[in-house]
Protein backbone atom coordinates (compact mmCIF):
# COMPACT_ATOMS: atom_id res chain seq x y z
CA UNK A 1 0.00 0.00 0.00
CA UNK A 2 1.16 3.47 -0.49
CA UNK A 3 2.12 4.98 2.54
CA UNK A 4 1.33 9.02 2.87
CA UNK A 5 3.42 10.72 4.91
CA UNK A 6 2.68 14.77 6.35
CA UNK A 7 4.55 17.29 7.74
CA UNK A 8 4.33 19.12 10.28
CA UNK A 9 1.88 17.11 12.38
CA UNK A 10 1.45 19.56 14.30
CA UNK A 11 1.43 23.33 12.99
CA UNK A 12 0.18 26.37 15.51
CA UNK A 13 -0.50 29.60 13.55
CA UNK A 14 -1.59 33.65 14.21
CA UNK A 15 -5.22 34.13 12.33
CA UNK A 16 -4.35 36.46 9.08
CA UNK A 17 -0.99 34.47 8.71
CA UNK A 18 -0.20 31.21 5.77
CA UNK A 19 0.02 28.30 6.73
CA UNK A 20 1.31 24.89 4.52
CA UNK A 21 1.74 21.24 4.90
CA UNK A 22 3.59 18.98 3.40
CA UNK A 23 2.44 15.34 2.36
CA UNK A 24 4.47 12.68 0.56
CA UNK A 25 4.19 9.44 -1.07
CA UNK A 26 5.96 6.48 -0.82
CA UNK A 27 5.19 6.21 -5.03
CA UNK A 28 4.51 8.53 -7.46
CA UNK A 29 0.75 9.16 -7.37
CA UNK A 30 0.21 9.75 -11.35
CA UNK A 31 -2.12 7.66 -13.09
CA UNK A 32 -1.81 6.08 -15.95
CA UNK A 33 -4.76 8.18 -17.37
CA UNK A 34 -3.33 11.23 -16.54
CA UNK A 35 -4.12 12.64 -13.68
CA UNK A 36 -3.07 12.35 -10.21
CA UNK A 37 -5.56 11.56 -7.45
CA UNK A 38 -4.20 13.30 -4.68
CA UNK A 39 -6.52 15.13 -2.60
CA UNK A 40 -6.98 17.04 0.88
CA UNK A 41 -9.61 16.38 3.43
CA UNK A 42 -10.25 19.01 6.63
CA UNK A 43 -11.71 17.60 9.87
CA UNK A 44 -12.76 20.17 12.53
CA UNK A 45 -13.75 18.82 16.11
CA UNK A 46 -16.57 16.50 16.76
CA UNK A 47 -17.71 17.59 12.69
CA UNK A 48 -17.19 14.62 10.07
CA UNK A 49 -14.06 15.25 7.07
CA UNK A 50 -14.96 17.66 4.11
CA UNK A 51 -12.70 17.19 1.65
CA UNK A 52 -11.41 20.73 -0.03
CA UNK A 53 -8.79 20.06 -2.53
CA UNK A 54 -8.78 16.96 -5.15
CA UNK A 55 -6.34 16.21 -7.98
CA UNK A 56 -3.64 18.09 -6.72
CA UNK A 57 -5.31 21.60 -6.76
CA UNK A 58 -9.02 21.63 -8.10
CA UNK A 59 -11.11 23.13 -4.59
CA UNK A 60 -14.12 21.36 -4.01
CA UNK A 61 -17.63 23.55 -4.04
CA UNK A 62 -18.05 26.38 -1.69
CA UNK A 63 -14.20 25.82 -1.04
CA UNK A 64 -12.45 29.73 -0.33
CA UNK A 65 -10.18 30.43 -2.79
CA UNK A 66 -7.27 31.24 0.16
CA UNK A 67 -6.59 27.39 -0.03
CA UNK A 68 -4.94 26.03 -2.81
CA UNK A 69 -2.82 22.51 -3.17
CA UNK A 70 -0.11 22.02 -5.78
CA UNK A 71 2.88 19.46 -6.69
CA UNK A 72 3.56 16.18 -8.78
CA UNK A 73 4.59 13.13 -8.82
CA UNK A 74 5.41 12.50 -4.66
CA UNK A 75 5.31 15.67 -3.47
CA UNK A 76 2.68 17.88 -2.54
CA UNK A 77 1.43 21.24 -0.84
CA UNK A 78 -1.80 22.33 0.67
CA UNK A 79 -1.53 26.01 1.37
CA UNK A 80 -3.90 28.34 3.40
CA UNK A 81 -2.86 32.13 2.09
CA UNK A 82 -4.26 33.51 5.07
CA UNK A 83 -5.62 31.41 8.11
CA UNK A 84 -9.06 32.04 9.75
CA UNK A 85 -10.68 31.07 13.07
CA UNK A 86 -12.68 28.51 10.93
CA UNK A 87 -9.75 26.99 9.60
CA UNK A 88 -8.97 24.97 13.30
CA UNK A 89 -9.08 21.27 12.99
CA UNK A 90 -7.23 18.10 11.19
CA UNK A 91 -6.15 18.29 7.59
CA UNK A 92 -5.31 15.02 5.82
CA UNK A 93 -3.84 14.07 2.72
CA UNK A 94 -5.43 11.53 0.97
CA UNK A 95 -4.63 9.29 -2.23
CA UNK A 96 -6.56 7.36 -4.40
CA UNK A 97 -4.48 6.49 -7.54
CA UNK A 98 -3.44 3.30 -6.15
CA UNK A 99 -6.08 1.21 -4.38
CA UNK A 100 -6.51 0.74 -1.62
CA UNK A 101 -6.87 4.18 -0.79
CA UNK A 102 -4.22 5.47 2.22
CA UNK A 103 -4.26 8.69 4.18
CA UNK A 104 -1.91 10.73 5.87
CA UNK A 105 -1.08 11.00 9.78
CA UNK A 106 -3.42 14.38 9.89
CA UNK A 107 -1.92 17.47 10.50
CA UNK A 108 -3.30 19.46 13.40
CA UNK A 109 -3.48 23.07 12.97
CA UNK A 110 -4.43 25.43 15.60
CA UNK A 111 -4.50 28.86 16.47
CA UNK A 112 -1.59 30.25 18.22
CA UNK B 1 -27.14 15.98 -4.35
CA UNK B 2 -25.14 13.57 -3.28
CA UNK B 3 -26.00 11.83 -0.07
CA UNK B 4 -24.32 9.14 1.94
CA UNK B 5 -25.89 8.31 5.64
CA UNK B 6 -24.29 5.67 7.44
CA UNK B 7 -26.87 3.99 10.11
CA UNK B 8 -26.69 0.61 12.70
CA UNK B 9 -23.90 1.39 14.87
CA UNK B 10 -24.53 0.90 18.62
CA UNK B 11 -23.00 -0.66 21.56
CA UNK B 12 -21.96 -4.09 21.71
CA UNK B 13 -19.79 -6.52 23.79
CA UNK B 14 -16.32 -8.20 22.65
CA UNK B 15 -16.94 -11.20 20.42
CA UNK B 16 -20.34 -9.79 19.02
CA UNK B 17 -21.21 -8.99 16.02
CA UNK B 18 -23.11 -5.65 14.03
CA UNK B 19 -24.07 -4.76 10.79
CA UNK B 20 -23.96 -1.39 9.53
CA UNK B 21 -25.93 0.13 5.99
CA UNK B 22 -25.13 3.04 4.42
CA UNK B 23 -28.09 4.64 2.33
CA UNK B 24 -27.09 6.54 -0.81
CA UNK B 25 -28.59 9.11 -2.80
CA UNK B 26 -28.01 11.43 -5.50
CA UNK B 27 -25.74 9.50 -7.34
CA UNK B 28 -25.39 6.26 -9.79
CA UNK B 29 -24.57 4.05 -6.75
CA UNK B 30 -24.18 1.26 -8.98
CA UNK B 31 -21.24 2.83 -11.47
CA UNK B 32 -18.70 3.22 -7.95
CA UNK B 33 -16.75 1.30 -6.09
CA UNK B 34 -17.76 1.93 -2.33
CA UNK B 35 -15.35 2.14 0.71
CA UNK B 36 -15.66 1.61 4.56
CA UNK B 37 -13.62 3.88 6.34
CA UNK B 38 -13.38 4.43 10.02
CA UNK B 39 -11.99 6.67 12.51
CA UNK B 40 -10.94 5.29 16.41
CA UNK B 41 -11.56 8.01 19.03
CA UNK B 42 -8.64 10.75 18.67
CA UNK B 43 -7.28 8.90 16.12
CA UNK B 44 -6.63 9.33 12.11
CA UNK B 45 -8.85 7.59 8.99
CA UNK B 46 -8.39 4.34 8.23
CA UNK B 47 -9.66 2.57 4.88
CA UNK B 48 -11.27 -1.17 5.75
CA UNK B 49 -12.53 -2.29 3.01
CA UNK B 50 -13.89 -1.40 -0.46
CA UNK B 51 -16.18 -3.26 -2.89
CA UNK B 52 -16.06 -2.98 -6.56
CA UNK B 53 -19.64 -1.43 -8.57
CA UNK B 54 -20.10 -5.17 -9.22
CA UNK B 55 -19.83 -6.50 -6.42
CA UNK B 56 -17.11 -9.11 -7.73
CA UNK B 57 -14.34 -7.72 -5.96
CA UNK B 58 -13.26 -6.93 -2.48
CA UNK B 59 -10.75 -5.58 -0.63
CA UNK B 60 -10.34 -5.70 3.65
CA UNK B 61 -7.03 -4.46 5.65
CA UNK B 62 -5.47 -6.90 7.54
CA UNK B 63 -6.91 -5.34 10.41
CA UNK B 64 -10.54 -6.86 9.71
CA UNK B 65 -9.71 -9.55 7.38
CA UNK B 66 -11.46 -12.62 8.43
CA UNK B 67 -14.21 -10.74 10.11
CA UNK B 68 -15.72 -8.09 8.41
CA UNK B 69 -17.49 -8.81 5.20
CA UNK B 70 -18.75 -5.72 3.10
CA UNK B 71 -21.77 -6.13 0.73
CA UNK B 72 -23.77 -4.12 -1.53
CA UNK B 73 -27.24 -3.79 -2.92
CA UNK B 74 -27.35 -1.87 -6.11
CA UNK B 75 -30.81 -2.02 -5.78
CA UNK B 76 -31.53 -0.45 -3.00
CA UNK B 77 -28.25 1.58 -3.65
CA UNK B 78 -27.31 0.84 -0.35
CA UNK B 79 -23.79 -0.87 1.04
CA UNK B 80 -23.18 -2.53 4.06
CA UNK B 81 -20.46 -3.73 6.65
CA UNK B 82 -21.27 -7.12 9.07
CA UNK B 83 -18.83 -7.28 11.51
CA UNK B 84 -17.92 -10.33 13.38
CA UNK B 85 -15.91 -11.48 16.31
CA UNK B 86 -15.54 -7.62 17.57
CA UNK B 87 -12.60 -6.21 19.41
CA UNK B 88 -12.20 -3.45 22.16
CA UNK B 89 -9.36 -1.53 18.89
CA UNK B 90 -13.26 -1.75 16.13
CA UNK B 91 -14.33 1.12 18.78
CA UNK B 92 -14.60 4.13 15.95
CA UNK B 93 -16.79 6.04 14.05
CA UNK B 94 -17.35 4.05 10.57
CA UNK B 95 -17.73 6.29 7.56
CA UNK B 96 -18.92 4.70 3.94
CA UNK B 97 -17.92 6.88 0.79
CA UNK B 98 -17.46 7.15 -2.92
CA UNK B 99 -14.14 7.03 -4.78
CA UNK B 100 -12.14 10.34 -3.74
CA UNK B 101 -14.01 10.65 -0.95
CA UNK B 102 -15.99 13.93 -2.19
CA UNK B 103 -19.41 13.34 0.15
CA UNK B 104 -18.81 12.22 3.86
CA UNK B 105 -21.93 11.48 6.12
CA UNK B 106 -22.26 11.30 9.45
CA UNK B 107 -20.72 8.52 10.19
CA UNK B 108 -21.79 5.90 12.64
CA UNK B 109 -20.45 5.42 16.10
CA UNK B 110 -19.81 1.05 17.26
CA UNK B 111 -18.37 1.01 20.65
CA UNK B 112 -16.96 -2.34 21.67
CA UNK B 113 -17.09 -2.80 25.57
CA UNK B 114 -18.00 -5.15 28.08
Amino acid sequence: DVVMTQSPLSLPVTTGQPASISCRSSQSLAHSNGNTYLGWLHQRPGQSPRRLIYRISDRDSGVPDRFSGSGSGSDFTLKISRVEAEDVGVYYCMQDTHWPPTVGQGTKVEIK
Amino acid sequence: QVQVVESGGGLVKPGGSLRLSCAASGFTFSDYTMSWIRQAPGKGLEWITYITNSGNDKYYADSVKGRFTISRDNAQNSLYLQMNSLRDEDTAIYYCAKPGADYWGPGTLVIVSS
